[in-house]
């Protein structure tokens, strides 16, 4: 059975800080796909990135980036120079290919405030 | 441009009474979804639709719950008898890529209350 583990429940930064959130998963898939999703104090779920087991690299889009190591079964997201604007709740998730139905399996998510 | 529109945006309801949530594709889409959030929870998949059948269900989705697509365009989620422990926000979600394995992409939710 899938499952992600956010073990940060709520994080609090002053603007400007970089900030990690941490995502852990557990598949018996060999390929999978991972999802981060941002969740805006008005409610919808944003999708930021979407990544397959197969491809390891590391990805940056502006004051974004993904780490994602098979190794430890994490795929963590970091915020560099965070902003105001910034603050949500963070959800990581996960399907598996295998999968009939393509269920995202979802983590408990972290909920970041920065802090002007 | 919203991948999917719900409506309504907020349903009350008393408990015992069906409900039906709605979701129109902005454009011709085979995979749809449905997912609940509970009330500072995390969200939770309830059923996958592919071509307009249910490809995936989970342990919430019991007898109670039902979906369709009626006219080829609305996919609609049915409550048919709503308990207390239902309200929540409801999503749905349309894969991004129309392969099932994409990214989803989800509508602004309808917050169900039932009372």
């Amino acid at each position: 059975a899938q499952k992600v583990t956010q073990a940060q429940t709520e994080i609090s930064v002053v603007e400007k800080e970089d900030v990690t959130l941490d995502c852990v998963y557990e598949t018996r898939d060999t390929t999978y796909y991972l999802f981060w999703y941002k969740q805006p104090p008005s409610g919808e779920l944003v999708f930021l990135i979407r990544r397959n087991s197969f491809d390891e690299q590391n990805e940056i889009s502006g004051r974004y980036s993904w780490n994602f190591q098979k190794s430890t079964s994490s795929f963590n997201f970091t915020i560099t120079a965070s902003q105001v604007v910034d603050s949500a709740v963070y959800f990581c998730a996960l399907s598996e290919q295998n999968n009939a139905g393509n269920m995202l399996t979802f983590g408990g998510g972290t909920r970041l405030m920065v802090k002007p | 441009e919203p991948e999917v529109t719900q409506t309504p945006s907020h349903q009350v309801t008393q408990m015992g009474q069906e409900v039906i949530l709605r979701c129109v594709p902005i454009s011709n889409h085979l995979y749809f979804y449905w997912y609940r959030q509970i009330l500072g929870q995390k969200v939770e998949f309830l059923v996958s639709f592919y071509n307009n059948e249910i490809s995936e269900k989970s342990e919430i989705f019991d007898d109670q719950f039902s979906v369709e697509r009626p006219d080829g365009s609305n996919f609609t989620l049915k409550i048919r008898s709503t308990k207390l422990e239902d309200s929540a926000m409801y999503f749905c979600a349309r894969d991004g890529r129309g392969t099932g394995i994409g990214e989803q992409y989800f509508g602004p939710g309808t917050r169900l209350t039932v009372t």
